[in-house]
């Protein structure tokens, strides 16, 4: 059964707190993807990664950064958290020109 | 840059009926792909269509394809109680680029 997951479900911090999250595949899939979804305003892409030590910019990447060390670790990193970061943060992956497979979310809520 | 829209925003129907939710998009596909959230959890892929298919079917979903329109619609039929949840389209102009999401359709389906 495929699988990502993502480190926390929920996640309070404080403003301008450095925020980490986790995500993983157990699917060898090339391609990993971070969104966050807002009421009203759907899934908006932040930051994508095609291959290991790789990213792109996505629609909304200002005070976000990515890394990605390994083919199966993508991690968002909030430099330093806002109260406008308040939102749910997804993490997908796919192999190119197929479906994505999602982790369950972090609903983060900055303080 | 939203490139799907979902209509109706919102859909609520009793237990047994169809129910039916287009997608609208604006610049030429690779493939188009439905996904259901169930409410605060991650997204699941229901079904890809690509741009040379017209129409395709899982169980009672049937999705069909309008190149010339840039449209689509996805059917459930004989819908239950369980499919209550929000409905995606989401647009990929080519095998290799980011999925392009709607804001979804809400719907519910009362027992």
């Amino acid at each position: 059964d495929v699988k990502v997951t993502q480190s926390s479900r929920y996640l309070v911090k404080r403003t301008g707190e450095k925020v980490f999250l986790e995500c993983v595949q157990d699917m060898d899939h090339e391609n990993m993807f971070w969104y966050r979804q807002d009421p009203g305003l759907g899934l908006r892409l932040i930051y994508f990664s095609y291959d290991v030590k790789m990213k792109e910019k996505g629609d909304i990447p200002e005070g976000y950064s990515v890394s990605r060390e390994k083919k199966e670790r993508f991690s968002l990193i909030l430099e330093s958290a806002s109260t406008n970061q308040t939102s749910m943060y997804l993490c997908a992956s796919t192999t190119s020109g197929y479906e994505q497979y999602f982790g369950p979310g972090t609903r983060l809520t900055v303080t | 840059s939203q490139q799907g829209e979902e209509d109706p925003q919102a859909l609520s129907i009793q237990e047994g009926e169809n129910a039916t939710m287009n997608c609208s998009y604006k610049t030429s596909i690779n493939n188009l792909q439905w996904y259901r959230q169930n409410s605060g959890r991650g997204l699941v892929h229901l079904i890809l269509i690509r741009s040379n298919e017209r129409e395709k079917h899982s169980g009672r979903l049937r999705v069909t394809l309008d190149t010339s329109k840039k449209s689509s619609s996805l059917l459930i039929t004989a819908s239950r109680a369980a499919d209550t949840a929000s409905y995606f389209c989401a647009t990929a102009q080519s095998g290799n680029t980011p999925l392009v999401f709607g804001k979804g359709t809400r719907l519910s389906v009362i027992a």
